[in-house]
């Protein structure tokens, strides 16, 4: 079975910009979750979709969206990029029942200069 | 609120030796505890989970972890280290309250020494 896939790998953006990406969750899960990884503030939660709802959500600002379509891929969105948002975007699938274990993707390192 | 702390950014240790990484919670519901392994350049792998049941969890490449709720602890232990076990460690809780977030503590990187 394939694992959790996320694209691109790397991004490099500009400062103002927006970006989007993506996850493909593993085949029959039905659960997304997105987690922030930085040096100085560790891994951080950032949002989780089920059946394209979002039920949960972290500490973040507006600029951070996320949306999930009807196959269970995901995508997040962060509009007006800063230097702070430089970070491993880590996406997670897992079946959907709460304590599930997660599944995480290889991870979007995402540069802003 | 929840919280994780992991003790110990770095540890290291020889080749052959024994592996102890520290994890304590702060919960105020019974929590479910994971630990994850994340290599350079790589996503987060699971080791092993505590959910209910028995307190002494097995997990994958030998790994082992103890819940000790009376510590609040979960740390996480190999009897003997091999190269391949350097990496990053994460330990999470997700709370039974049907929580769908994980909250890690800060890693902590294993050095294995020859």
């Amino acid at each position: 079975k394939a694992g959790v896939t996320q694209t691109p790998r790397y991004l490099i953006k500009t400062r103002g910009q927006q970006v989007t990406l993506s996850c493909s969750p593993i085949s029959g899960h039905r659960s997304v979750s997105w987690y922030q990884q930085t040096p100085g503030q560790g891994l951080q939660f950032l949002f989780e979709y089920f059946s394209e709802t979002q039920r949960n959500k972290g500490n973040f600002p507006g600029r951070f969206s996320g949306r999930q379509f009807s196959n269970s891929r995901s995508e997040m969105n962060v509009s007006t990029l800063e230097l702070g948002d430089s970070a491993l975007y880590l996406c997670a699938s897992s079946l959907g029942e709460a304590h599930d274990e997660q599944y995480f993707g290889p991870g979007t390192r995402l540069t802003v200069t | 609120a929840q919280s994780v702390t992991q003790l110990g950014s770095h540890v290291s240790v020889s080749e052959g030796a024994l592996v102890l990484l520290r994890c304590n919670y702060s919960s105020s519901v019974p929590p479910y505890l994971f630990w994850y392994v994340q290599y350079p350049n790589q996503g987060l792998q699971l080791l092993l989970k505590y959910t209910t049941g028995a307190t002494l969890v097995k997990g994958i490449n030998g790994f082992e972890a103890e819940f000790k709720k009376s510590e609040t602890s979960f740390h996480l232990t190999k009897p003997s280290a091999h190269m391949s076990d350097a990496a990053e460690y994460f330990c999470a809780v997700s709370l039974m309250d049907s929580s769908y977030k994980l909250i890690f503590g800060s890693g902590t990187r294993l050095l294995v020494r020859p």
